[in-house]
């Protein structure tokens, strides 16, 4: 299977919470991120984790990592119409700087 | 700064004709990378650089070539397109390899190749 995997599609109510979660099999991993791609435009950075932290908040984002299973997951508060985007997990391993990213899933926020 | 610029944004091209895709940061970072991104698929690394005059091959380096002259220039060459290689491209850059956070991303290239 792939590297790094997430479910394709999440469709959420605005206001309500979502929760993107996301796979990974290198246990080696030093630090994975969450990517926010807007139609039409490159990828921003959104938050990071270190490997040795189990959770990290940032305003309305929330990182959870469970390393024993290699599960990453992403929680955004509050969600809006301006939150709905394709988010795409990456990890990267302990050689090297290139990070390794799942196929994204495409995050719908309804009114 | 204007961080990592790409250009075009837009191209069409025919089967058999070449190109190239500029990038350039203003970040004075040494790792460059270039990225494909195919619809409804993760980004793939084609190729990266850890500085001026050092390339490597990523995962898909097939049908391309890099090039790293100075710090703020990693160009990617397509020889003789294919239909393939119809995707969006992404440069990105960053400060070195060790560093825990942020891979500057560009906006994206869209190539079709008909």
């Amino acid at each position: 299977g792939e590297d790094v995997e997430q479910s394709l599609f999440l469709s959420v109510r605005e206001g309500d919470s979502s929760v993107i979660n996301c796979t990974y099999t290198d246990s080696s991993s030093t630090y994975l991120y969450w990517y926010k791609q807007e139609p039409g435009a490159g990828l921003q950075l959104l938050t990071y984790i270190f490997s040795n932290m189990d959770m990290k908040q940032d305003q309305r984002l929330t990182v959870l990592l469970n390393k024993k299973d290699k599960h990453l997951s992403l929680r955004i508060a509050d969600t809006q119409t301006g939150d709905s985007a394709i988010y795409f997990c990456a990890e990267k391993k302990a050689a090297g700087n290139k990070l390794t990213f799942g196929g994204g899933t495409r995050v719908l926020v309804k009114p | 700064n204007a961080g990592v610029t790409q250009t075009p944004k837009f191209r069409i091209l025919k089967i058999g004709q070449s190109m190239t895709l500029q990038c350039t940061q203003d970040m004075n970072h040494n790792y460059m990378y270039w990225y494909r991104q195919d619809p409804g698929m993760g980004l793939k690394l084609i190729y990266y650089s850890v500085g001026a005059g050092i390339t490597d091959k990523g995962e898909v380096p097939n049908g391309y070539n890099v090039s790293r002259s100075t710090t703020e220039d990693f160009p990617l060459r397509l020889e003789l397109a294919a239909p393939s290689q119809t995707s969006v491209y992404f440069c990105a850059s960053s400060l070195d390899g060790y560093s825990g956070n942020t891979i500057y991303f560009g906006e994206g290239s869209w190539l079709t190749v008909v």
